[in-house]
């Protein structure tokens, strides 16, 4: 059961423009989530974070949305650098789901130069 | 560098053996996961710890097992390998248990079985 799902596996972006990278849920219980993204034979790195008391989150070039009643989230990257380019993951979790981080199948960005 | 160790980086074995997988959190970290990545698959939640207690059970097969010593390193114990078990697996730390914690990632495990 696949509660927190990222829809495109695959994303290429011209270097400079926005990189929007989607994420839906499930569980309406999910109250915290965050993005993290991952370069080859490395592990995951924690990118952004929010809260479900709020609908944006900034960090720099990055910021994440979050619309709680269609169940979905978004990144946007601005502007997109070929450094950028990893694999995303999303991921939820709530003190009600057992403090178990739900994650995505990732979706794999690439920022063309 | 995360701060998160995991050894071995690369497993190769043999369908019906056992491997262990270890994994040392950050300093001063309590919490430890267990995810398992198999190919075009998400991060499966297998099991959590914390500070030595079994915290979260998720999808973990009973032919898995794992625990946390007092030092609060963590192994996780795959037994009866099949072919299906060969993954990528991580282990993650994170101070506390909570739901609401970051989690700082090994570089993983790399398991093949054959």
């Amino acid at each position: 059961d696949q509660q927190v799902k990222q829809n495109s596996p695959s994303l290429s972006v011209q270097e400079g423009r926005i990189s929007i990278l989607n994420c839906d849920y499930t569980n309406s219980m999910f109250d915290y989530f965050l993005w993290y993204k991952k370069y080859p034979a490395e592990g995951p790195t924690f990118l952004i974070s929010i809260s479900s008391i709020k609908d944006k989150n900034e960090d720099g070039r990055f910021t994440v949305f979050l619309n709680k009643s269609a169940k979905h989230l978004s990144l946007h990257i601005v502007p997109s650098q070929p450094g950028d380019s990893a694999v995303y993951f999303c991921a939820a979790s709530s003190e009600d789901t057992g403090n178990q981080f739900y994650f995505g199948t990732g979706t794999s960005l690439t920022v063309i130069p | 560098d995360s701060g998160v160790t995991q050894t071995p980086k690369h497993l190769i074995t043999a369908t019906g053996q056992r491997v262990t997988l270890r994994c040392s959190p950050r300093s001063g970290d309590l919490s430890v996961y267990w995810y398992q990545q198999s190919l075009d698959q998400g991060l499966q939640f297998l099991i959590q710890y914390y500070n030595g207690e079994e915290r979260a059970k998720g999808n973990i097969l009973e032919r898995f097992s794992a625990q946390q010593f007092p030092d609060l390193h963590s192994e996780l114990n795959l037994s009866s390998l099949e072919l299906g078990d060969s993954a990528l697996y991580f282990c993650a730390s994170s101070k506390q248990a909570g739901g609401y914690e970051k989690l700082f990632f090994g570089s993983g495990t790399q398991l093949s079985v054959l």
